[in-house]
């Protein structure tokens, strides 16, 4: 399977600031996704990077606070903007080749918020 | 929507004992069925799938079996070992648009196998 790198691994902030995650992955894939993991909880979808367009978000998510970029096949970047403590959480990437094909995940970004 | 159900939440079994996890979902329309392991520190791993033209499926230690009349699929770990304890996720697809699907996740089991 793939080999997902995401950056940094782990960051802690101030509240108020901007940190963008990156998602390097080895090979093109077709489908890059964005999830978000609280503290102890299960994975909630952010939103689907597409290529070369706006991605796609789920309810709950907007495009202002979770700017995404993917520029081509193997690369995404997620911004968590204006942060606060409620942003404290695990990012993660994961990677697919299209419907009903598995989806890996990288090791995620843990993001803590002062 | 889909909403998929996990059970149960946490899990202690000894060495050597079998394990069950369980989960329902709701939107007929899935048809991929994926369980994944998360470790401390790391992202979740699959380790297993299966699709919805299937019953069950077999890696060694490891089955799924799906129901689909019932909506519902669940796990089975064999002769379990302490390097299983984990935090178990199932996880169905809802399609998102003819480009691909998204993954709707269970809350989670934490397995404990003791020694």
């Amino acid at each position: 399977s793939a080999v997902i790198s995401q950056k940094p691994s782990r960051d802690i902030c101030q509240r108020g600031t901007s940190l963008t995650i990156q998602c390097q992955v080895d090979s093109q894939v077709t489908m890059m996704f964005w999830y978000r993991q609280q503290p102890g909880q299960s994975l909630t979808l952010i939103a689907t990077a597409n290529q070369g367009s706006e991605a796609t978000y789920e309810s709950g998510f907007v495009i202002d606070k979770f700017p995404i970029s993917r520029p081509n096949l193997t690369f995404s970047t997620l911004t968590v903007s204006n942060m606060s403590p409620e942003d404290s959480s695990i990012y993660l990437c994961s990677v697919g080749q299209g419907a009903g094909q598995p989806q890996h995940f990288g090791d995620g970004t843990r993001l803590s918020i002062l | 929507g889909e909403n998929v159900e996990q059970h149960p939440s946490t899990l202690s079994v000894q060495e050597g004992d079998s394990a069950v996890i369980k989960c329902t979902y709701s939107d007929s329309a899935s048809n991929y069925f994926p369980w994944y392991k998360q470790e401390l520190g790391k992202g979740p791993q699959l380790i297993i799938d299966i699709r919805s033209n299937v019953g069950e499926k077999k890696d060694q230690r490891i089955a799924v079996t799906l129901n689909k009349t019932a909506k519902h699929f669940s796990l089975h770990i064999t002769e379990t070992q302490p390097e299983d304890s984990a935090v178990y996720f199932c996880a169905a697809t809802t399609p998102l648009n003819q480009a691909g699907t998204a993954l709707i996740f269970g809350k989670g089991t934490t397995l404990s196998v003791s020694s």
